[in-house]
């Protein structure tokens, strides 16, 4: 079944503990996106990749970071979580080969809750 | 960089009736404009879409209307039903110079279908 998969669904922890929310995706997307999405303001990207070791920037990178060794893998980073990251986030992914814009295919979410 | 405004944030209709909702975007190079349903502790999945070289898109009872000149554009669902109800979400994404892709989503509107 083709689909995004998150780890963990749901997350409490303390500020500064450092983890790790992990996303695969078995589609053989290029593109993948972590999104977070707060009561109010939508869902806003964090961070992009456009293909292995092409990653970049979305609106709200600050206190995240991303990896893309592998195609299918794109885990979101948090080296020193705070209380304003406690939110809902989504892994994504898309078929965006060769510049043609095309939907994205979320993963089921992650609860975070930052103490 | 882009900037996508949502209205209206509620809607409250009667089953059977129609509903119209609307975005605006800001950037001439957004060229995909795909439209989100979330329902309630689910992920967003994409309902319908439109590409910037069509005017109009209709899948049974949801449509959606392009306006590029006035970079405005529509979602309408006809004959609205109880299981309708749900958070929509409009987002506009194309390549920007740079080679940047970063899909911007409005912040949601609740549509509430009254049995």
């Amino acid at each position: 079944e083709a689909q995004v998969t998150q780890n963990p669904r749901y997350l409490i922890t303390v500020t500064g503990k450092k983890l790790t929310v992990t996303c695969s995706q078995n589609m053989n997307h290029e593109y993948m996106s972590w999104y977070r999405q707060d009561p109010g303001l939508g869902l806003r990207q964090i961070y992009y990749s456009m293909n292995v070791e092409v990653t970049d920037k979305g609106d709200v990178p600050e206190g995240y970071k991303v990896s893309r060794k592998e195609k299918r893998n794109f885990p979101l980073i948090l080296e020193s979580p705070s209380p304003n990251q406690t939110s809902l986030y989504f892994c994504a992914s898309s078929p965006l080969a060769s510049g043609i814009t095309d939907t994205q295919y979320f993963g089921p979410g992650t609860r975070l809750t930052v103490l | 960089g882009e900037n996508v405004e949502q209205h209206p944030s509620t809607l409250s209709v009667q089953e059977g009736d129609s509903a119209v909702i609307k975005c605006t975007y800001s950037d001439s190079a957004s060229n995909y404009f795909p439209w989100y349903k979330q329902e309630l502790g689910k992920r967003p999945q994409l309902i319908i879409d439109i590409r910037s070289n069509v005017g109009e898109k209709k899948d049974q009872r949801i449509a959606v209307t392009l306006n590029k000149t006035a970079k405005h554009f529509s979602l309408h669902i006809t004959e609205t039903q109880p299981e309708d109800s749900a958070v929509y979400f409009c987002a506009a994404s194309g390549f920007k110079s740079g080679g940047s892709y970063i899909p911007t989503f409005g912040r949601g509107t609740s549509l509430i279908v009254h049995p």
